[in-house]
């Protein structure tokens, strides 16, 4: 069982809100990715992270953010939020050598 | 044009029908790796497959890795219902810095 918590699983919010998404994992890995995904359809990378103050963009252009100052912790903000943000953002980190990722639950957004 | 393809995206049969879903790509990667999504979670990793021409079987799930390690496939046999949710295949590619890239996707629904 992977130990990668999101934090929170569904949030609906109004149009022009500040949000916050938590990941935390407990595995100590150094690797840690945020994607977007609508119901069912593919993974969209949109950010990640090699280390502590490490932070890079993804192959999909996003508003939001995202820091890492601690290892196990790696949260994305959106400071105003809109309905196109409306999906769900899954946060993995990934183990090296073989490179598995181990994915949260998700947390579903859901903009009015 | 994505760099991994997956086919078919949806895929509806019968219990206890076969079933199996191809992932191309014209680029080579260093392992391939698969993943099972159900609904409301994040995926969770099946196998990797490393070796040109390996084939690993993970009890009804047979997955194989094409020899110039372009391609994968994965075959059920006897599906069940339990084996319903997006299936993604994820490539590893040394020459990219280890980035892992999914493809699209392969929705599989088995009705009783």
């Amino acid at each position: 069982e992977a130990d990668i918590y999101q934090t929170p699983r569904y949030l609906v919010i109004g149009t022009g809100k500040k949000i916050t998404l938590e990941c935390s994992q407990t595995m100590g890995h150094d690797k840690m990715y945020w994607y977007q995904q609508d119901p069912g359809m593919e993974l969209h990378l949109i950010h990640y992270s090699y280390g502590v103050n490490s932070t890079e963009k993804g192959d999909l252009s996003s508003e939001s953010t995202v820091s890492r100052i601690r290892t196990e912790h790696f949260p994305l903000t959106l400071e105003s939020a809109r309905p196109s943000h409306t999906s769900q953002y899954l946060c993995a980190s990934r183990r090296g050598g073989t490179g598995e990722l181990f994915f949260g639950e998700g947390s579903r957004l859901t903009v009015l | 044009t994505q760099l991994l393809e997956q086919s078919p995206q949806f895929l509806s049969i019968q219990e206890g029908e076969n079933l199996t879903v191809y992932c191309n790509s014209s680029s080579v990667f260093s392992s391939l790796q698969w993943y099972r999504q159900e609904p409301g979670e994040g995926p969770v990793l099946l196998v990797t497959v490393v070796t040109g021409g390996e084939v690993k079987k993970l009890k009804r799930l047979t997955f194989q890795f094409g020899d110039a390690r372009k391609d994968s496939s994965l075959h059920i046999t006897a599906a069940q219902p339990g084996d319903t949710g997006l299936y993604l295949c994820a490539g590893l590619r040394k020459a990219a810095g280890n980035k892992l890239t999914f493809g699209g996707g392969t929705r599989v629904l088995v009705k009783p």
